[in-house]
């Protein structure tokens, strides 16, 4: 079965610091499909990437950068001199294929709190 | 501006009452999906469809129904069956151009239902 875990349930940091929130997945498949979303106070979950299993490439969109390490079955994300509007949660996802459908496997989520 | 809209943005439900959330989308996307979200939780799937006319039962179906009669509707409805429905229901939806598992899921603003 597939499974998300993001082992830190809140972290809370000081403007301008660089943080790193973790995810470790578990698959048996050998095609799967990695996601991050932000969840702002408003509520709607907004996407940021994805990461297919062929990948290892680490990404980096500004300040934001991903590093997906298959041998460790990890995909984390770290923000580079995080600002107050990078307060979220944060959810990592896993795909699934279920009976040609896809199925989202999210972590607990990570709490942020940037602080000025 | 083509995006995902869920109404209304607070619900509230008397005892023995069922109540609809609502869910459109002009991104003319195949797949549809509605999660549940409880406090400091990740998200759990409720129901998904990928065609007019045909759903799926997700991880927690019991004590809620959907429809889909247009591609661009799928609404939720609530029963009175579900006896802990408070909670934030979020609803999503994805193309379906090639295997759906590499699909990117868009999310909503959701509804936050209140049992009164």
């Amino acid at each position: 079965a597939q499974k998300v875990t993001q082992a830190q349930t809140e972290i809370s940091v000081v403007e301008k610091e660089d943080v790193t929130l973790d995810c470790v997945y578990e698959t048996r498949d050998t095609t799967y499909y990695l996601f991050w979303y932000k969840q702002p106070p408003s509520g709607e979950l907004v996407f940021l990437i994805r990461r297919n299993s062929f990948d290892e490439q680490n990404e980096i969109s500004g300040r934001y950068s991903w590093n997906f390490q298959k041998s460790t079955s990890s995909f984390n994300f770290t923000i580079t001199a995080s600002q107050v509007v990078d307060s979220a949660v944060y959810f990592c996802a896993l795909s699934a294929e279920i009976q040609g459908a896809q199925k989202l496997v999210f972590g607990q989520g990570t709490r942020l709190t940037i602080n000025p | 501006d083509g995006g995902i809209t869920q109404s209304p943005k607070y619900l509230f439900r008397k005892e023995g009452q069922n109540v609809t959330l609502s869910c459109e989308q002009n991104l003319n996307h195949d797949a549809m999906y509605w999660y549940r979200q409880d406090p400091g939780q990740g998200l759990r799937l409720i129901y998904y469809s990928q065609i007019v006319n045909d759903f799926q039962k997700g991880d927690i179906a019991e004590g809620y129904s959907v429809s889909r009669e247009k591609k661009e509707s799928f609404p939720l409805t609530v029963t009175s069956a579900q006896k802990n429905p408070t909670a934030f229901y979020l609803c999503a939806s994805s193309p379906l151009d090639g295997l759906a598992v590499q699909e990117t899921q868009y999310f909503g603003p959701g509804t936050r239902l209140l049992v009164l």
